[in-house]
């Protein structure tokens, strides 16, 4: 109940096609639901968090869908670029004081 | 420069030998954390604390101290009751009601031999 289940594990794109990495849940009680990115050897940072009030929220080429009734969320990156490459992580909250739960992440290589 | 800072990068130890990471954030954040990253497992929480002199177990804590005597430090002790100490090491902060949105520190890449 606790977990957020992620897919695929690793993703390989060209350039200017759009990744898409899909979560899912259980626990209906999660309310937050950011996205990290990661580059090698760093800590992930925030990119983009939704609400389940929202079903879709842009941020530059970074676009959150989300579906409720399915308990999934997805990312999905436009004219994706090779410095995109990184790993994506999905994670939920119940609320905003709780600990999140993350995703195992996604590996995403951008081809030049 | 606002952040956190972890250190050092890399840190090497012998099996049975207690190990401290340090955490330092600037931030003026109440809230952080330990996360534990091993290949394919994504980020597993240790411990985290929302205040100063208080701290909570995450889902992976045996094996593993910490303290929160200033707002600003969380350091990380793995003692050698931890079985599989190898790993990459990340401490996180938050503010008050914005747990969702944590700053990452560079991380600290421990290895046991």
């Amino acid at each position: 109940q606790q977990q957020v289940k992620q897919s695929p594990q690793s993703l390989i794109v060209q350039k200017g096609g759009i990744p898409i990495i899909n979560c899912a849940y259980e626990n209906t009680a999660f309310d937050y639901f950011p996205w990290y990115q990661q580059f090698p050897g760093k800590g992930p940072a925030l990119l983009i968090a939704i609400r389940p009030d929202v079903s879709e929220k842009k941020e530059g080429r970074f676009t959150i869908s989300f579906n409720k009734s399915a308990k999934q969320f997805s990312l999905h990156i436009m004219d994706s670029q090779p410095g995109d490459s990184a790993t994506y992580f999905c994670a939920a909250s119940p609320n905003r004081d709780d600990k999140i739960i993350f995703g195992k992440g996604t590996r995403l290589h951008i081809l030049p | 420069d606002g952040g956190i800072t972890q250190s050092p990068k890399y840190l090497f130890r012998k099996e049975g030998q207690n190990v401290t990471l340090s955490c330092e954030q600037n931030l003026n954040h109440d809230a952080m954390y330990w996360y534990r990253q091993d290949p394919g497992q994504g980020l597993r929480l240790i411990y985290y604390s929302q205040i100063v002199n208080d701290f909570q177990k995450g889902d992976i804590a045996e094996g593993y101290s910490v303290s929160r005597e200033k707002k600003e430090s969380f350091p990380l002790t793995v003692t050698s009751a931890q079985k599989n100490p190898t790993a990459f090491y990340l401490c996180a902060s938050s503010t008050t009601g914005n747990s969702y949105e944590q700053y990452f520190g560079p991380g600290t890449r421990l290895t046991v031999t």
